[in-house]
């Protein structure tokens, strides 16, 4: 998508590793958020950030941690991978809050075996 | 607790047909509501955003309604097309983030 993109893709990792996804926009927008869509549950809050430095809880916030240390960027880390974890994370931005809509990454698809 | 409820079983509709699409919602009361489209392995695409204040909103083929007595949006597509064929999520907002339903699969077939 247009001004986010995420990466990797793909990820097959081990239980018990660590991981970190990345995001990054051009856009230059305030807010970022982390979800992670599972089949029967939809879109789940992970993580979001409202600002450089910024960040609160959603949801499903245990077992991952974020840091917004530019604009641009807004990582996930998974300090210790559970299998519960395989999961497709999207990450999405929106300049405003009740303006206009979020625009979301393509998505990684993360495996932990 | 807060929930949203979107019908899981797929709509499947003739070409030509208005698609209706349905967005239930319990203990929230949303400042404003968002109709996502999703196509298999990509993001959601951001479709419309309509208010609280607001009763319906158009857009081309696409027409949304939010009745916040009936806690209830719906999801119109007139003259629908195959290529409408997706899975369209509601979500709703009265603070920084959104909260997203499951997500109706539509079929339009020829």
């Amino acid at each position: 998508d247009a001004g986010i993109t995420q990466s990797p893709r793909h990820k097959v990792t081990e239980t018990g590793t660590p991981v970190t996804l990345r995001c990054h926009q051009t856009e230059n927008h305030r807010y970022m958020y982390w979800y992670r869509q599972d089949p029967g549950h939809g879109l789940r809050l992970i993580h979001y950030s409202y600002g450089v430095k910024d960040t609160d809880k959603g949801e499903v916030s245990d077992g991952y941690s974020v840091s917004r240390s530019k604009t641009e960027d807004f990582l996930l880390t998974l300090e210790s991978a559970t299998s519960s974890q395989t999961s497709v994370y999207f990450c999405a931005i929106s300049a405003d809050v009740g303006g206009d809509g979020y625009t979301f990454g393509s998505g990684t698809r993360l495996t932990v075996v | 607790s807060q929930k949203i409820e979107q019908n899981s079983e797929a709509l499947n509709i003739q070409e030509g047909k208005t698609a209706t699409l349905t967005c239930n919602y319990t203990n929230y009361s949303p400042a404003y509501l968002q109709w996502y489209r999703q196509d298999p392995g990509r993001g959601p695409v951001f479709l419309l955003l309509i208010r609280e204040n607001e009763k319906e909103k158009r857009k081309e083929r696409l027409k949304v309604t939010f009745d916040t007595t009936l806690k209830q949006s719906l999801f119109h597509i007139t003259a629908s097309q195959p290529a409408d064929s997706a899975t369209y999520l509601c979500a709703l907002s009265n603070t920084d983030k959104l909260i997203f339903g499951t997500g109706t699969r539509l079929q339009v077939f020829p």
